[in-house]
């Protein structure tokens, strides 16, 4: 079974731009979760989507957003981009339906943003 | 509020011997916690979890034992080897219902860099 695919892998932007970045979950996995993960930081959690409809969400700006579609495909948004958000963004599929037991997430590879 | 953090940054094990990745929490609530292993330049890999009503549990090489009375949390790795060098996170999960479902949203620790020596 195909991996969680992330792209693109790296990217450069600079400050004021906006970016898009896409989400492949791993097949049947309809939940799609986005970090940011910065150096010397732990995971930072943006949102959950399940069923194109953001479930959870972290405490980030609105500047973040996100989208889920039918296929399960998932894109993050990040408009206004800051210095800050210089950061690996990491996605993580998982099947979504815990109903009480563990729902493990598998993480894609991540793309690595700058900017400038 | 809830935290998650680890006791060490950085731990340097030498090759073969044993190595003990530390993880603090702060929520009692909390009712299943995760290691990941994340090598560089790749995304987390999930090693081990275990459920709040369990206080040790076995894997391959690795042991993960949850102490509940101090909330503390523990990662075993038998014979360390080089392909263990990573940083490893731990992750604690607590069921929020949404909607007709349950889900965990996962409050991550800062990560413990281990380093083998050979």
């Amino acid at each position: 079974k195909a991996g969680v695919t992330q792209t693109p892998r790296y990217l450069i932007k600079t400050r004021g731009q906006q970016v898009t970045l896409s989400c492949s979950p791993i097949s049947g996995h309809r939940s799609v979760s986005w970090y940011q993960q910065t150096p010397g930081q732990g995971l930072q959690f943006l949102f959950e989507y399940f069923s194109e409809t953001q479930r959870n969400k972290g405490n980030f700006p609105g500047r973040f957003s996100g989208r889920q579609f039918s296929n399960s495909r998932s894109e993050m948004n990040v408009s206004t981009l800051e210095l800050g958000d210089s950061a690996l963004y990491l996605c993580a599929s998982s099947s979504g339906v815990v109903a009480g037991s563990t729902d493990t997430q598998y993480f894609g590879p991540g793309t690595r943003l700058t900017v400038l | 509020g809830e935290s998650v953090g680890l006791h060490l940054p950085t731990l340097s094990v030498q090759e073969g011997d044993n190595s003990i990745i530390n993880c603090a929490y702060s929520n009692s609530a909390s009712d299943y916690f995760i290691w990941y292993k994340q090598e560089s330049g790749k995304g987390p890999q999930f090693i081990i979890d275990i459920r709040s009503n369990m206080d040790k549990r076995q894997g391959q090489r690795v042991t993960v034992l949850l102490n509940k009375t101090v909330k503390h949390l523990s990662l075993q790795i038998a014979a360390t080897q080089p392909g263990d060098s990573a940083v490893y996170f731990c992750a604690e999960g607590m069921l929020s219902v949404w909607g007709a479902e349950g889900n965990y949203q996962l409050i991550w620790g800062a990560g413990t860099k281990l380093i083998i020596k050979p």
